[in-house]
């Protein structure tokens, strides 16, 4: 079946820190990946996506690379802001028609 | 353009009672899906609509769930018997739904918070 498992949190970071938020997943095919975020009091947003293996998704500074061979969609942030505090949900698209979200990874920047 | 939009923003109901939720989709969107999230939890798929009909519904848990579309733009998510385990945020999201699903990027309304006490 399909699913994503994503690396538990929280993730507690000081400001201009470097980010790594750990996705993996298991699906038949070729899904689609995506990251969304979840900023507090909002809705889901989507944050950034690949549609095949080796494409780089990128958005506001965030990363992720659709690695196949390892079947991972790692998220990476050069150096983070107190504004990026927020949920963000890993999730794969495969070929049907429904996401399958992880667990979500909360994420606390302090100054 | 405005985005999705979805009423009443919160529910509180009680135990027994019947609830419908509204989804507002981005105009020109033909795919229409309702997912659900507990507290702590990702959202889990419901049900998805291409235009009018519901083309899976495999992830309603059970027959007191049901939604509409029948003009193929708003939809309405209806919980019968409401119980306190259906507790959660419903999220409604739309998607183009031309060219190759997979590739489509569903937007995300605010979602409604229901509590069944």
């Amino acid at each position: 079946g399909n699913s994503v498992t994503q690396m538990e949190g929280p993730v507690t970071l000081s400001e201009e820190a470097f980010l790594t938020i750990n996705c993996t997943y298991t699906a038949t095919g070729y899904p689609s990946l995506f990251w969304y975020v979840q900023y507090p009091g909002e809705g889901l947003q989507l944050l950034l996506k690949a549609t095949k293996a080796d494409d780089k998704g990128s958005n506001k500074g965030f990363e992720a690379t659709y690695r196949k061979e390892t079947t991972s969609f790692h998220l990476e942030k050069g150096s983070v802001q107190v504004s990026d505090s927020a949920v963000y949900f890993c999730a794969l698209f495969p070929r049907g028609n429904k996401l399958v979200f992880g667990a979500g990874t909360i994420l606390r920047v302090k100054s | 353009g405005a985005g999705v939009s979805q009423t009443p923003s919160n529910k509180v109901t009680e135990k027994g009672k019947y609830v419908e939720l509204r989804c507002d989709p981005i105009s020109g969107h033909t795919a229409l899906y309702w997912y659900r999230q507990s507290l702590g939890q990702g959202p889990e798929f419901l049900i998805y609509f291409q235009g009018t009909g519901a083309a899976d519904d495999s992830g309603l848990p059970n027959d007191r769930f049901f939604a509409v579309r029948p003009e193929g733009s708003v939809s309405t998510l209806k919980i019968q018997r409401t119980e306190r385990g259906d507790s959660a945020v419903y999220l409604c999201a739309s998607s183009l739904g031309a060219g190759l699903a997979h590739t489509d990027t569903q937007y995300f309304g605010p979602g409604t918070r229901l509590t069944v006490l």
